[in-house]
């Protein structure tokens, strides 16, 4: 069976500082993972995804994940955060028969 | 279509009413999801489709609701005798196969009033 466990609710950064958002998978198979972006009030937007090439993952606005099965972790991180990074991140975790499994999301705050 | 679309957007309905949401799915995706978004709070799995399969109901929160999909087309989720604690964005996602991630169609907010 496959999980993942996203490390704090709530992340407050200072804009221009490292954006880390931590997510450990569970998966009895090789998984398939997953970040989404929610902004305010608005639908899940895929963020980046891991499907067993490259271990470390580029996404859009500048975001990249690093695959690590030692670990078992697929945090997400930004050099530097915006004001605009503000909103919630889920991680997410897919195995056969094509289930999918969401983290229960961690809330980021930039600080001005 | 381009995306999944789900409607209405948005309803309100009055307390014991039934509703019915809908989930178009992007054409030849098998696996459909319905979520459950309570203000301020993480997904909440209600059901899962997968191609003509038996579907995974162990989301479902009690017999007031139920979804239907036929083949790989549209989905219905159905909310009997609406309550309060019923109010929450209801999501819809669908994948061709689970690796390239799920997309998610924008979302029906219920307010049971």
């Amino acid at each position: 069976a496959q999980s993942v466990t996203q490390l704090g609710s709530h992340v407050s950064v200072s804009e221009g500082a490292l954006v880390l958002l931590r997510c450990n998978y569970s998966s009895s198979v090789p998984p398939y993972l997953f970040w989404y972006v929610q902004y305010p009030n608005q639908g899940l937007q895929l963020l980046l995804k891991y499907t067993s090439a490259a271990t470390l993952v580029k996404g859009i606005n500048g975001f990249e994940a690093e695959f690590k099965k030692s670990e078992t972790s697929f945090h997400l991180t930004k050099p530097s955060a915006h004001m605009s990074d503000a909103a919630e991140y889920f991680c997410a975790v897919s195995g056969t028969r094509n289930q999918f499994y969401f983290g229960t999301g961690t809330s980021l705050t930039v600080i001005p | 279509g381009a995306g999944v679309s789900q409607s209405p957007s948005n309803k309100v309905t009055e307390k014991g009413k039934d509703v019915e949401l809908r989930c178009d799915p992007i054409s030849g995706h098998t696996a459909l999801y319905w979520y459950r978004q309570r203000l301020g709070q993480g997904l909440e799995f209600l059901i899962y489709f997968q191609g003509n399969s038996a579907p995974d109901k162990s989301g479902l929160p009690s017999d007031r609701f139920s979804a239907e999909r036929t083949g790989e087309s549209v989905s219905t989720l159905t909310i009997q005798r609406t309550q309060q604690e019923d109010s929450a964005v209801y999501l819809c996602a669908s994948s061709v196969d689970g690796k390239g991630g799920y997309t998610f169609g924008s979302g029906t907010r219920l307010t049971v009033v």
